[in-house]
C-alpha cells in the first residue's frame, strides 16, 4: 500500500468558484478524516467517516462544505462559492477502527483563493 | 472540550544538542496522547503516543512521559541530528461520544537542527 494519496496537491481558484478535492485513504482503513491546517497552526478536524457514514461535522465546516464517501473508499471534500479565508491546507487522514487515533495523513491539498 | 498547548517556537539548535518541546493539556479524563511530525514536504506522522498516565512513549530516540500531576506531555531527545528538523504537533483525542477519532493538534514547533 502506498499510503493516504489526495489530488490535486495544488489548486487556485478565483473566490466565488466551487472546488473538489478527492482523498484515497489506506485500502483496509474504514475511518477517514478531514482536516484544515492554516499557515502556523495545528489541523483543524473539519469531519469524518466510518465506512460511508459521516459521523461528525465540526462547527468550522459551514454549509458551503461538504463532504462525502460514497463507497466507503475514496472521499470527496467540496467547497462552494470559496472565499479568500478558505485558503489553507487541506489534509486527510485515514485509520482502523481498533486504533482510530494512529492516523496515517495524506500530503495534503493547498487551496489558494484569489 | 479537550485542549492542547504546546511551547511557542521556533526552535534552533545545532546538531547533538539536547531537545524538550513542552505540551500541556486539559482533557476530561485521562486520555491517550500523541506527537505527531512533519517533515518538510512529507504528510503529518504519528511519532510517538502513551496511553495512560505514567506511559512513556519512545521512538526514533524521542520519548515522551505522561505526567497526569503536571498535565504534561513534553517531548525530548537527548541529541538532535539534522534529520530530526520538522514540525513537531501535539496531540489528543477529543472527547468521548461522537468525538472518538478526532484529533485536536497544539499549533506546532518548528524545530531547525543545524551542524
Amino acid at each position: 500500500d502506498t499510503g493516504v494519496s489526495q489530488d490535486p496537491r495544488h489548486k487556485i481558484t478565483k473566490r466565488g468558484q466551487n472546488v473538489t478535492f478527492r482523498c484515497d485513504p489506506i485500502s483496509e482503513h474504514n475511518r477517514l478524516y478531514w482536516y484544515r491546517q492554516t499557515l502556523g497552526q495545528g489541523p483543524e478536524f473539519l469531519t469524518y467517516f466510518q465506512n460511508e457514514a459521516q459521523l461528525e461535522k465540526s462547527r468550522l465546516l459551514s454549509d458551503r462544505f461538504s463532504a462525502e464517501r460514497p463507497k466507503g473508499s475514496f472521499s470527496t471534500l467540496e467547497i462552494q462559492r470559496t472565499e479568500q479565508g478558505d485558503s489553507a491546507m487541506y489534509l486527510c487522514a485515514s485509520s482502523g477502527s481498533a486504533a482510530a487515533y494512529e492516523q496515517y495523513f495524506g500530503p495534503g491539498t493547498r487551496l489558494t483563493v484569489t | 472540550g479537550n485542549s492542547v498547548t504546546q511551547m511557542e517556537g521556533p526552535v534552533t539548535l545545532s546538531e547533538e544538542a539536547f531537545l524538550t518541546i513542552n505540551c500541556t493539556y486539559t482533557a476530561t479524563g485521562y486520555p491517550s496522547l500523541f506527537w505527531y511530525v512533519q517533515y518538510p514536504g512529507e504528510g503529518l506522522q504519528l511519532l510517538l503516543k502513551a496511553t495512560k498516565a505514567d506511559d512513556k512513549g519512545s521512538n526514533k530516540g524521542f520519548e515522551a512521559t505522561y505526567r497526569k500531576e503536571t498535565t504534561s506531555f513534553h517531548l525530548e531527545k537527548g541529541s538532535v541530528q539534522v534529520s530530526d528538523s520538522a514540525v513537531y504537533f501535539c496531540a489528543l483525542p477529543g472527547a468521548g461520544g461522537t468525538s472518538y477519532g478526532k484529533l485536536t493538534f497544539g499549533q506546532g514547533t518548528i524545530l531547525t537542527v543545524h551542524p
